[in-house]
């Protein structure tokens, strides 16, 4: 089975200060990754995804993450935040071989202190 | 592209009715997700459906739960009768079907059950 952990539920950094939001994952076979952003009262958006093509992704909105394989990590970076960065961040994960649904982990509400 | 179309987009109806809540994928994908997020269990894959025909259906949380999917272009997800507990915002969502795909999801609707 697949799982999801972002440590963190709720992250603070000023303005302009980097943006680190952490996501370790679990799965038995080399995973699919991916980073969403939600905007209050709104729907799923993709920032960006991990399909094993380079290990550094960049994004949109300025967004980058690193798939670790040694560290099973894929922790989501901005290098100045933005106060329209304010929102909910999840990480999900599928495992290769089909279309499966996505497991998400349980968020980080990320706030931008101005 | 319109997108992943849900509605209603929020519901409010009292406990033991009946709730049907509606679906359109984008046009072209092949799969559609029906996902359940709460406070307390975050983001939960409840069925999918490739072609129209139920995949998985593993997450759909007890009997009182239905979805079909009559034609590529349409989704219901009844709750028959509904519950306080199943308060919650259903998301829709859509691809292609190919491993690396990501997934497009719709606004949502938000169900309260009082």
């Amino acid at each position: 089975a697949q799982s999801v952990t972002q440590l963190g539920s709720h992250v603070s950094v000023s303005e302009g200060a980097l943006v680190l939001l952490r996501c370790n994952y679990s799965s038995s076979v080399p995973p699919y990754l991916f980073w969403y952003v939600q905007y209050p009262n709104q729907g799923l958006q993709l920032l960006l995804k991990y399909t094993s093509a380079a290990t550094l992704v960049k994004g949109i909105n300025g967004f980058e993450a690193e798939f670790k394989k040694s560290e099973t990590s894929f922790h989501l970076t901005k290098p100045s935040a933005h106060m329209s960065d304010a929102a909910e961040y999840f990480c999900a994960v599928k495992s290769g071989g089909g279309a499966d649904g996505l497991t998400f982990g349980k968020g980080t509400h990320l706030i931008i202190q101005p | 592209d319109a997108g992943v179309i849900q509605s209603p987009r929020h519901e409010v109806t009292e406990m033991g009715q009946e709730v049907t809540l509606r679906c359109k994928p984008i046009s072209g994908h092949d799969y559609l997700f029906w996902y359940r997020q709460t406070m307390m269990r975050g983001l939960e894959l409840l069925i999918y459906f490739n072609n129209n025909v139920p995949i998985d259906d593993s997450g759909m949380p007890e009997d009182r739960f239905s979805a079909k999917m009559p034609n590529a272009s349409f989704s219901t997800l009844k709750i028959q009768p509904s519950e306080p507990r199943d308060s919650a915002v259903y998301f829709c969502a859509s691809n292609r079907g190919q491993v690396e795909d990501e997934q497009y999801f719709g606004p949502g609707t938000r169900l309260t059950v009082t």
